[in-house]
């Protein structure tokens, strides 16, 4: 079965500074991976996927997420961190060798950027 | 062009009582899953609809029913609800492909008394 673990429960980065959200996967096969924000209150904003290519996927806001098979790991990076960037941070997988299977997400990383 | 939408924000009920939450998916896409936040976790899958049919279910009771529309909106049901339905209801709307994102609306928060 496929599963998500984001290992910290919390990031505290300076604004200013570079901050990655960790995300390890399990699943059969070349994964689909995703990371989504969440402000309080609020629904799951899509940031960016990983299919298939360059393992360096941009997305949106300024973030990037580097897929590492040998680690499977996928971790979502910032160069300068900002203030609004404070948020509930879900990695999602999807097998895609199990047919049109729903995402599995990860418990969550809260990020505070600290002025 | 609108995304996901749901309906209502909020709501509150009592135990043993039923609920109706309705989600709009996004323009152009036929698929509809909803997911069920608590507090503190991360989504977790209820079901998902495609051509107003259930097509995948998640780890959730039969209290827990939906259905899909025509113009494929959906709503999700649950019926004889105790304190620990209390949580974020999310819908997404994708294309139904595996590569497609899924794209969700802001929530409807489930407050069970």
């Amino acid at each position: 079965a496929q599963s998500v673990a984001q290992p910290e429960d919390q990031v505290n980065v300076a604004e200013g500074n570079p901050l990655t959200v960790k995300c390890t996967y399990s699943v059969s096969g070349n994964p689909y991976l995703f990371w989504y924000v969440q402000y309080p209150n609020r629904g799951l904003q899509f940031l960016l996927k990983y299919i298939t290519g360059d393992n360096l996927v941009k997305g949106s806001y300024g973030f990037e997420a580097e897929f590492n098979k040998s680690q499977t790991s996928f971790h979502l990076k910032k160069p300068s961190a900002l203030v609004s960037d404070s948020a509930l941070y879900f990695c999602a997988v999807r097998d895609p060798f199990s047919g049109n299977t729903p995402l599995v997400f990860g418990k969550g990383t809260r990020l505070s950027v600290i002025a | 062009d609108a995304g996901v939408t749901q309906s209502p924000t909020h709501l509150i009920k009592t135990r043993g009582q039923q609920v109706t939450l309705r989600c709009s998916p996004k323009s152009g896409h036929d698929t509809v899953s909803w997911y069920q936040q608590a507090l503190g976790q991360g989504p977790q899958f209820i079901f998902q609809y495609y051509e107003e049919e259930e097509r995948q279910r998640g780890n959730f009771p039969d209290r827990f029913s939906g259905h899909q529309f025509p113009n494929y909106s959906s709503e999700l049901n649950v019926n004889a609800l105790w304190l620990g339905d209390s949580a974020l209801y999310l819908c997404a709307s994708s294309s139904g492909q595996p590569t497609d994102t899924q794209y969700f609306g802001p929530g409807t928060r489930l407050t069970v008394l």
